[in-house]
């Protein structure tokens, strides 16, 4: 069993829509959580980044955690054209060895359609 | 504009040939990445470097080797490159964890076809 799950999708929806993108994971060391955004043949860009549960909100991103489903969303209001990309849920554990790395989800897929 | 740089940005070889895969970063960073990228696939994590002569291998076993001379310079090499080596490759930097998030910085990638 992967250690993070994500929905690849592809997802589609209207421009104007509220998107919700989610994970769930097995490993209840993780304790930092990212969203990156990857256009096409381009590398990942860091969009949103939580420590612990709860959520952070920038612009029209919201990224939730809930520690105790093992749960993190990333929700985009008033979704755009330019939103249309992969996202890519990323996490991991504490700072000592192997915790460090990164662990990454398989990324959905998102076209918001004009 | 991420100041991390991946050339060549596509290449397509024969089997059996070396090849260099090059990342260069000017922001000083002394962690440096290199991931693997599949399509539906998540990214695999083949080597990594805490700073100038540490060189570690990662999650994903590979056949490749990397080196990491000087603090800006981390290239990527294939011996003998087969068809099962054709795949994304992303290379990453991140100055520390002090913060605890270890936010990377990624090149745009270097797509390698083995024929």
């Amino acid at each position: 069993q992967k250690e993070v799950e994500q929905d690849p999708g592809p997802l589609s929806v209207p421009e104007g829509a509220i998107v919700s993108l989610n994970c769930t994971y097995s490993n209840s060391a993780f304790q930092y959580f990212m969203w990156y955004r990857q256009y096409s043949r381009k590398g990942p860009e860091l969009l949103m980044y939580t420590y612990s549960s709860g959520n952070k909100e920038d612009g029209r991103f919201t990224a939730q955690v809930d520690k105790s489903s093992k749960y993190i969303s990333l929700f985009i209001r008033d979704s755009q054209p330019s939103d249309s990309a992969t996202y890519l849920c990323a996490m991991r554990g504490g700072l000592s060895g192997s915790a460090r790395q990164l662990t990454f989800g398989s990324g959905t897929q998102l076209t918001v359609l004009p | 504009e991420a100041d991390i740089y991946q050339t060549p940005r596509y290449l397509v070889i024969g089997t059996g040939k070396k090849i260099t895969l090059e990342c260069s970063q000017t922001m000083g960073h002394d962690k440096m990445y290199w991931y693997q990228q599949d399509p539906g696939m998540e990214l695999h994590l083949i080597h990594y470097s805490y700073g100038v002569n540490s060189t570690e291998k990662g999650d994903l076993s590979s056949e490749s080797t990397v080196s990491r001379i000087r603090t800006e310079h981390f290239p990527l090499t294939l011996e003998s490159a087969r068809p099962s080596h054709t795949s994304q490759y992303l290379c990453a930097s991140t100055q520390g964890d002090l913060s605890g998030a270890n936010v990377l910085t990624f090149g745009a990638g270097s797509r390698l076809t083995v024929l």
